[in-house]
């Protein structure tokens, strides 16, 4: 079965900072990774994607994900971080009947 | 574009009633549709999909049923509400091999 764990229940860092939130998969055959973020009492938005190609995704205000196939992760950054950042992150993968298993997800808190 | 929307945003109901939310999308055709819980804002388990009218697959057992009477409609129903059918609830929409787009939720208290 594909799975996705995210080790981190909460990440700290100061606005400007450089935001890492991991996440590791596992899966059989070629994954399908996904990263969402939410806000408080809000459905999840879309991040980004890997499929294939381009071990650097790029995706939505200013965040983007390294996949890595020999550590299998998949890890969300962000170079700078802001404030409106803080919000809870969730990785998620896709299985072969295209439904989504999501991590529990990583609450991230940027302090001024 | 396309849109999601659910109804209603918030919800408190006593145990033993009847439960049902709707929700509806905009702009696609035949997308495959969810319903997921999210219980504590942390993580989600996927309640019900379907990939058609009329077509309903369950995950989980319980008390809860799904039905998809229209190609953009998706309904979340019970008969009976449990305490622990209180959470976040998220419809979601994607194309068949695309990503999932969630609708703004609805938060059910069951008291």
């Amino acid at each position: 079965a594909q799975s996705v764990a995210q080790p981190e229940d909460q990440v700290n860092v100061a606005e400007g900072n450089p935001l890492t939130v991991k996440c590791t998969y596992s899966v059989s055959g070629n994954p399908y990774l996904f990263w969402y973020v939410q806000y408080p009492n809000r459905g999840l938005q879309f991040l980004l994607k890997y499929i294939t190609g381009d071990n650097l995704v790029k995706g939505s205000y200013g965040f983007e994900a390294e996949f890595n196939k020999s550590q299998t992760s998949f890890h969300l950054k962000k170079p700078s971080a802001l404030v409106s950042d803080s919000a809870s992150y969730f990785c998620a993968v896709r299985d072969p009947d295209y439904k989504l298993s999501f991590g529990a997800g990583t609450t991230v808190t940027v302090r001024a | 574009s396309q849109t999601i929307h659910q109804w209603p945003a918030t919800l408190v109901q006593p145990v033993g009633s009847p439960l049902s939310l709707e929700c509806t999308v905009e702009g696609t055709s035949n997308p495959n549709l969810y319903w997921y819980r999210q219980a504590a804002g942390r993580g989600l388990q996927l309640l019900f999909y379907s990939v058609g009218i009329g077509q309903i697959s369950s995950e989980v057992p319980q008390n809860l049923s799904a039905s998809r009477p229209q190609d953009r409609q998706f309904i979340l129903s019970s008969k009976k509400l449990l305490l622990s059918d209180s959470g976040f609830y998220l419809c979601a929409w994607s194309k068949v091999r695309g990503e999932q787009f969630f609708g703004p939720g609805t938060r059910l208290t069951v008291l």
